[in-house]
């Protein structure tokens, strides 16, 4: 079965550190999507892309950079981690439609703890 | 900001009552759906409604959808135990690709 995966699911830095969340999907999904989620603030879109080569920033890309080599992985990192960016970090993919997006499916989520 | 705003933020009721929640939203949509989380694990995906579309039925969830008020509502009925979950609208507006934004989430506890 098609399913997305991420790792690690629990990560604890330091602050400065650059750390790379990894997320692999097997949905041969164009889209995928990077969000952070905070108590109060739901899901955040962080980064996303619309297939190889692609990426674009969203809501809150500032300390984060993603890269699309291929359509099934979309790593997520931190150039250097701060306390801010505590978080539990969710990856999520989608098919590409016109006229409105579809379902997108996301991955069990990295909780990240940066000290 | 949030495109979607959920209320009430959190409902607490008894196993066999219906659940009702709230989403409303600011800009036009193509569509809007609803997710489900549990405890620890990433979103699932309910159901989704088309901007053309004013209510969808899937098994006990019944969706309803107002484009002139901005707002949809997500019905549960008869709960179970199991739908203890934090329930989330997301919109795709209409000139934001494929993108959806997602609201704060309404924290659903069923009490057995």
């Amino acid at each position: 079965d098609a399913e997305i995966t991420q790792s690690p699911r629990h990560k604890i830095t330091e602050t400065g550190r650059q750390v790379t969340l990894a997320c692999h999907q097997t949905w041969n999904h164009n889209n995928m999507f990077w969000y952070r989620q905070d108590l109060g603030h739901g899901l955040r879109l962080i980064h996303y892309s619309y297939g190889v080569q692609d990426t674009n920033k969203g809501e809150v890309s500032d300390g984060y950079s993603v890269s699309r080599s291929n359509t099934e992985d979309l790593p997520l990192t931190l150039e250097s981690a701060a306390s801010s960016q505590t978080s539990v970090y969710f990856c999520a993919s989608s098919e590409s439609r016109l006229g409105g997006t579809d379902t997108q499916y996301f991955g069990p989520g990295t909780r990240l703890t940066v000290l | 900001s949030q495109q979607g705003e959920e209320d009430p933020q959190a409902l607490s009721i008894q196993e066999g009552e219906n659940a009702t929640m709230n989403c409303s939203y600011k800009t036009s949509i193509n569509n809007l759906q609803w997710y489900r989380q549990n405890s620890g694990r990433g979103l699932v995906h309910l159901i989704l409604i088309r901007s053309n579309e004013r209510e969808k039925h899937s098994g006990r969830l019944r969706v309803t959808l107002d484009t002139s008020k901005k707002s949809s509502s997500l019905l549960i009925t008869a709960s179970r135990a199991a739908d203890t979950a934090s329930y989330f609208c997301a919109t795709d507006a209409w000139n934001a690709g494929n993108m959806l934004t997602f609201g704060g989430g309404t924290r659903l506890m069923v009490k057995p």
